[in-house]
């Protein structure tokens, strides 16, 4: 079974690091993109970025450039989102999303992680 | 980048009624275009890529057509399950872009 697994809940201060992790297994992970999809409460699906793991190639949404670091670790079928210096309004809900090569979508989804940061 | 905007932000049908949301590009995307299903304190569901393409294990009372700009999602006859947010998303140049949303709510 194909499946993306997401690390779990963190609670964090303004300022502080944060890494969140998405597992893939049950497939090639190296043939397919990870991509990242912020949704703050009440709110709709926001696409961050998306990477590679084959060869790390990433791309960011220019609204969260600079903001986050998007990696993969593929010797673990491992992909992460990082931030630095967390604030509050990165409280939301982070999803990974596999998406295969070509003409396709995002088609296998994580269970989501969700990050609050609050003093 | 490219806005993608759908229509309506919410609407409320009756079980057994056909439902169409509508998702426009701002500029042309050929067929890149997904569809995905969202339920309170889910994730995302995918239901279609390719515009008209269903993912594997999605019933086919759902449907996807379009291309270039304008696109639809309609769902044939509307079953309580049905009841959730759909998203488009557009795929065809980063960033890739979602559409606002639009809530299929109960008559």
């Amino acid at each position: 079974e194909v499946q993306l697994v997401q690390s779990g809940a963190e609670v964090k201060k303004p300022g502080e690091s944060l890494r969140i992790s998405c597992e893939g297994s049950g497939y090639s992970f190296n043939s397919y993109w990870i991509g990242w999809v912020r949704q703050m409460p009440g709110k709709g699906l926001e696409w961050m970025g998306i990477i590679y793991p084959g060869d790390s190639d990433t791309r960011y949404s220019p609204s969260f450039q600079g903001q986050v670091t998007i990696s993969a670790d593929k010797s673990i079928n491992t992909a992460y989102l990082q931030w630095n210096s967390l604030k509050a309004s990165d409280t939301a809900m982070y999803y990974c999303a596999r998406r295969p090569t070509g003409n396709n979508a995002m088609d296998v989804w994580g269970q989501g992680t969700t990050v609050t940061v609050s003093s | 980048d490219i806005q993608m905007t759908q229509s309506p932000s919410s609407l409320s049908a009756s079980v057994g009624d056909r439902v169409t949301i509508s998702c426009r590009a701002s500029q042309g995307i050929s067929n890149y275009l997904a569809w995905f299903q969202q339920k309170p304190g889910k994730a995302p569901k995918s239901l279609i890529y390719a515009a008209s393409s269903l993912q594997s294990g999605v019933p086919s009372k759902f449907s996807g057509s379009g291309s270039g700009t304008d696109f639809t999602l309609t769902i044939s006859s509307l079953q309580p399950e049905d009841f959730a947010t759909y998203y488009c998303q557009q795929y065809n140049s980063y960033p890739f872009t979602f559409g606002g949303g639009t809530k299929v709510e109960i008559k």
